[in-house]
């Protein structure tokens, strides 16, 4: 697509529940990246894909985190029993590699999650 | 661990006035450095990509510069607008292949008309 599209672009859930954020990144983008902005905090480094494999988990903040990308195009990412302090913007950026080159980040527009 | 940090946390200023937006980094062995503008309730827009190899870089009243050194990055907006007010991001790519962006916490503008 033109862009990167996140979905939901807003979602209020329960305490407990369980919620997966979608993210769609530019078409031939290979590098993936999710962030999550809280209320006054900078963005906070969660995880990125190149390709479909992970390299580096280390910035999911517990075991309830996980995130997924499929067909090396769309990633989600799933909190399990989520708690208020999960509760933040989160934000999923594409770019055409992870190389240390010209390569721009393209942002999508976030999903805001409350819960309550 | 590399760290970024944007002083002022906000600033307000009249329309037309000229304005620099300060970001430093605590590990000079960086990539790049981006500088971003992030809208209320919107996502980030690239604003300015210099190279580590580069010393500034401008698009129209934009011109951000580049200190590699000193761990140092100046945002400069010239003749501002109304419509420069968002939150304006600095992130630098560490001297590795596989690092994010390693974001500052930003700065708050309000252009008053």
């Amino acid at each position: 697509g033109a862009g990167v599209s996140q979905s939901p672009s807003n979602k209020v859930t329960e305490k407990g529940k369980d919620v997966e954020l979608r993210c769609d990144p530019i078409s031939g983008h290979t590098a993936l990246y999710w962030y999550r902005q809280s209320l006054g905090q900078g963005l906070e480094f969660l995880i990125y894909f190149q390709g479909n494999s992970a390299p580096d988990k280390s910035g999911l903040p517990s075991d309830r985190f996980s995130a997924e990308r499929t067909g090396g195009s769309v990633s989600t990412l799933t909190i399990q029993r989520t708690q208020q302090e999960d509760s933040a913007v989160y934000l999923c950026a594409s770019s055409l590699g992870t190389g240390p080159t010209n390569y721009g980040y393209t942002f999508g527009s976030g999903t805001r999650l409350t819960v309550v | 661990k590399q760290e970024v940090t944007q002083i002022p946390a906000a600033l307000s200023v009249p329309e037309g006035e000229n304005l620099v937006l300060n970001c430093s980094f605590t590990d000079s062995a960086i990539y790049n450095l981006q500088w971003f503008r992030q809208d209320p309730g919107k996502g980030l827009t690239s604003l300015l990509l210099i190279q580590s190899s580069q010393r500034e870089q401008t698009s129209g009243r934009l011109n951000a510069s580049l200190d590699k050194s000193s761990g140092r990055s100046t945002l400069y907006i010239a003749a501002s607008q109304p419509g420069d007010s968002a939150t304006y991001l600095c992130a630098v790519t560490s001297y590795s292949g596989n690092t994010p962006l390693v974001f500052g916490k930003g700065t708050r503008l309000s252009v008053i008309a």
